[in-house]
């Protein structure tokens, strides 16, 4: 989704913060906001979602700007299981529209 | 990846052949979706089922057509397939009982049409 950017790539440590950013300028006041990984030869699976407020669970955090134009992406503590790409993406309804996604490295 | 099924797993094909892939779940899931992954693209969906004989397009569906008859099986169907259809499909689905939905992903279709 054009409207969706991310950054192209990041490295973080093993057991550091990661914070990924994603722009999504042009989201409606009913899109939400989802966070999708995808490891090697594997289909994306679900990380977390959100609308307005910020938004945990067990594998991160999902901080949504107060004019929801922006969100980011935080996993608490980096693992070598967590490298992967990360998708930002809009929901509009049942339809997903997804960002380029952003190529995570852990480094050890 | 949650009881979903694709096939075949890798097809290699040519300019002007008809290409079916099927997606097979074994959640009752009322939605099924099918997307095509590209380098600089990521997902873009193709085509969507909300129910049994119940399809909608998605923002690339030129060139595909699909189908459900049942719910367990949702078929993408390339016509008569072009080098452009080259691409990663993967079929998701999703059981529509929360908002939002949670989209489930299969492992993939890859096709090369030659």
């Amino acid at each position: 989704d054009a409207k969706t950017t991310q950054p192209n790539s990041m490295e973080s440590n093993e057991e550091e913060p990661v914070h990924l950013p994603c722009n999504h300028s042009t989201i409606s006041g009913t899109d939400y906001i989802h966070w999708y990984r995808q490891l090697p030869s594997q289909g994306p699976e679900y990380v977390i979602h959100g609308l307005t407020s910020n938004v945990n669970n067990r594998m991160a955090s999902l901080a949504i700007a107060e004019d929801r134009k922006s969100s980011t992406l935080i996993l608490h503590r980096a693992t070598l299981r967590d490298a992967a790409v990360y998708y930002c993406i809009r929901s509009t309804g049942n339809q997903f529209y997804f960002g380029t996604g952003t190529s995570l490295t852990v480094i050890p | 990846d949650a009881g979903i099924t694709q096939s075949p797993r890798h097809k290699v094909t040519e300019t002007g052949t008809p290409v079916t892939l099927r997606c097979h779940q074994t959640e009752n899931h009322r939605y099924m979706y099918w997307y095509r992954q590209d380098p600089g693209h990521g997902l873009r969906l193709i085509h969507y089922s909300y129910g049994v004989k119940d399809t909608d397009k998605g923002e690339v569906s030129d060139g595909y057509s699909v189908s459900r008859s049942k719910t367990e099986d949702f078929l993408l169907t390339l016509e008569s397939a072009t080098s452009s259809q080259t691409s990663v499909y993967f079929c998701a689905i999703s059981g529509g009982l929360e908002w939002p939905d949670t989209q489930y992903f299969g492992p993939g279709t890859r096709l090369t049409v030659l």
